[in-house]
Parts: structure tokens; C-alpha cells; sequence
């Protein structure tokens, strides 16, 4: 069965440093996403891109934050600037995007920033 | 802005019994719903999706019930079994972009 796959699993930081977090969504799909959770708290919309831009974003994806498709497959979420309260687990998710289709999520990626 | 609830934090069943998780939405204008399932150290795994053009949907033990009237949508799981251990999570969405995720549901399935 095709899933998302995201790498690295966990990440460890210091504050101030940049982290890339890499996805590869399911190959058919169109419309790419990332989520996070911060511990024991709600699933957050972060941001949706379609098309090679961002449809959607949240007020938390600020100017330090940034999502790009360098090639046909993977889908990378950029901080510049890493600060202590990025520390979350980030979910990486796509959907088919043949209109309001279930979105489908990796396994996350550990972001610990000290 | 949008706010998806739980009424309960955390649910113990005993194995073998139906599971109910119930969760509230507040924004009317969204109509598409779906529960997740939420294992330890993991992404959150589809379960069950529901259109607002419907009110009851069934799956394989499951079945999602969802009432417009009362903004209300519940998870109803048959024969809870001890890989049902999980935190369940209810989403809405109302535009094409974005779901709002809930607060989210422990089930504790008791052998």
C-alpha cells in the first residue's frame, strides 16, 4: 500500500539553527500538506500547497518557516531560525486532490529544538 | 474560527465491547468529516470519512454517525479489541485546504 514517507524521524536542534524536514508523498497525489502536534495537544494545519505554491497557510507558519518541491517526489518544510516552541512532531500529508479527498499522513518527523 | 471538541479526554472499554467516541464541531458550514486513529509515535491513520450529505456511514466495525443538527459526530467501534488502543481524533473541513483536527480521545481496551 503507498504511504507518506518522512525523514529523519527525530531531529534535534539547537536554537537559531535551520532544519529541513523531508517528506515524499504517495506518487499520484496533488495536493501536499504539513501538520504539527505539539505534545499532548490538538493536531495544527500548518500549511497546503498545490500546484508548485502554497494554497493555504496558518498564522503559525510565519516568515520563518517555508515548503518547497524540489523535484517530482519530495516535499521539504524549511525553519530558518528554529526557536524553542518549534519543537513538535511535524506530519507530513497528501491527498489526491480530486476534490475533498482524506488526506494521508507519514509517520512524522521528532523536531526538538534546545 | 473554527473549534473541533471531544466530550471525553479518555475512554476504557473492556475487550469485546462497543466503543463510542463522540466529538462536537462548531463551524456549520463544514461538510466533510473524518475520524483518525492515532497509535503511539505515529502519523495519524484514516478511518472513516463522512460527507454532510449523509448521516451515517459503515465500515469494516465501524460506523460514523454524524448529526448537522446538533453539530455532532460520533465513532462507534463494534467489538473493541486491544489493537483498537489508540487516540482517536475527529477533523472537519469546510474548505478545500485545510482540516481542523480535534482535541482527540484516548481508548484504553481493558483485556
Amino acid at each position: 500500500e503507498p504511504e507518506v514517507t518522512q525523514t529523519p524521524s527525530h531531529q534535534v536542534t539547537q536554537m537559531g539553527q535551520e532544519v529541513i524536514l523531508r517528506c515524499v508523498p504517495i506518487s499520484n497525489h496533488l495536493y501536499f500538506y504539513w501538520y504539527r502536534q505539539i505534545l499532548g495537544q490538538k493536531v495544527e494545519f500548518l500549511v497546503s500547497f498545490y500546484n508548485n505554491e502554497i494554497s493555504e497557510k496558518s498564522e503559525i507558519f510565519d516568515d520563518q518557516f517555508s515548503v518547497e518541491r524540489p523535484d517530482g517526489s519530495n516535499f521539504t518544510l524549511k525553519i530558518r531560525s528554529t526557536k524553542l516552541e518549534d519543537s513538535a512532531m511535524y506530519f507530513c500529508a497528501s491527498s489526491s486532490g480530486t476534490g475533498k479527498e482524506k488526506l494521508f499522513f507519514g509517520s512524522g518527523t521528532q523536531l526538538s529544538v534546545l | 474560527g473554527e473549534s473541533v471538541g471531544l466530550h471525553l479526554p479518555t475512554l476504557s472499554v473492556q475487550e469485546g465491547d462497543n466503543s463510542i467516541i463522540n466529538c462536537a464541531y462548531s463551524n456549520s458550514a463544514s461538510d466533510y468529516f473524518i475520524w483518525y486513529k492515532q497509535e503511539s509515535g505515529k502519523g495519524p491513520q484514516f478511518i472513516i470519512d463522512i460527507r454532510s450529505n449523509m448521516d451515517k456511514r459503515q465500515g469494516q466495525r465501524v460506523t460514523v454517525l454524524l448529526n448537522k443538527t446538533v453539530k455532532h459526530l460520533s465513532l462507534q467501534i463494534a467489538a473493541t479489541q486491544p489493537g483498537d488502543s489508540a487516540v482517536y481524533f475527529c477533523a472537519e473541513n469546510n474548505n478545500f485546504n485545510k482540516f481542523y483536527f480535534g482535541s482527540g480521545t484516548k481508548l484504553n481496551v481493558k483485556p
